[in-house]
């Protein structure tokens, strides 16, 4: 069992509507959760990150973090055709260490 | 504002080669980090630096070595090249926090 799990996708998601991409991770000493953006061939881009339980907005993006559930998910709204990209969680135990990436969830906005 | 840079962008190297991917994280950024990744696969950590000091070690083979210079650029040295090796190599950066900044990548070909 990997150490961050994501459903791989691809997710389909009509242009304007609500993209919910989910990621759990086994280690519950994580303390730092990201989401980053990837395109084809492209580094890694930071969108999102979360520290604390409960929810963090930002822009069309709100990142959810449920310690107890071991579960983080992020939700985009007003979805636009350039949000079609693989979004990876990404866990890190706490400050200043590796990030340990999930596969990935392949994300198509169809106009 | 300022990226990482990375160089070569692309590298194109023969069996048992030998290749030196440079790394110039963000101005005043402290910790550098390596990642691989491999087609089709989530990015996989390999080393890090903080203060110039391995901070950490992750999958990274015998063959691979690292260091980071007095003034905070990074150069991951592989020798013995294999086709395996054949990916995009992905330096990151950070300071204080654990919001990691990815650089452009060297997309690595061995043939």
């Amino acid at each position: 069992q990997k150490e961050v799990e994501q459903n791989s996708g691809p997710l389909s998601v009509p242009e304007g509507a609500i993209a919910s991409l989910n990621c759990t991770y086994s280690d519950r000493g994580s303390q730092s959760f990201f989401w980053y953006r990837q395109y084809s061939g492209k580094s890694p881009e930071l969108i999102m990150f979360i520290y604390s339980n409960g929810d963090k907005e930002d822009g069309r993006f709100t990142a959810q973090l449920n310690k107890a559930s071991q579960y983080v998910s992020l939700l985009i709204r007003d979805s636009q055709p350039s949000d079609s990209a693989t979004y990876l969680c990404a866990v890190s135990p706490q400050g200043n260490e590796k990030l340990t990436f999930g596969t990935g969830t392949r994300l198509t906005i169809i106009p | 504002a300022a990226g990482v840079i990375q160089s070569p962008r692309h590298l194109i190297k023969e069996k048992r080669e030998t290749a030196t991917l440079k790394c110039y994280p963000i101005p005043r950024h402290d910790t550098v980090y390596w990642y691989q990744q491999g087609p089709g696969q989530d990015p996989q950590f390999l080393i890090s630096f903080y203060e110039k000091m391995q901070s950490d070690k992750g999958s990274i083979p015998d063959r691979f070595s690292a260091q980071q210079f007095s003034d905070y650029h990074s150069e991951l040295n592989m020798s013995s090249l294999e086709l395996g090796d054949s990916a995009l190599y992905f330096c990151a950066s950070s300071y204080y926090s654990n919001e990691q900044f990815f650089g452009p990548g060297t997309r690595l070909t061995v043939l």
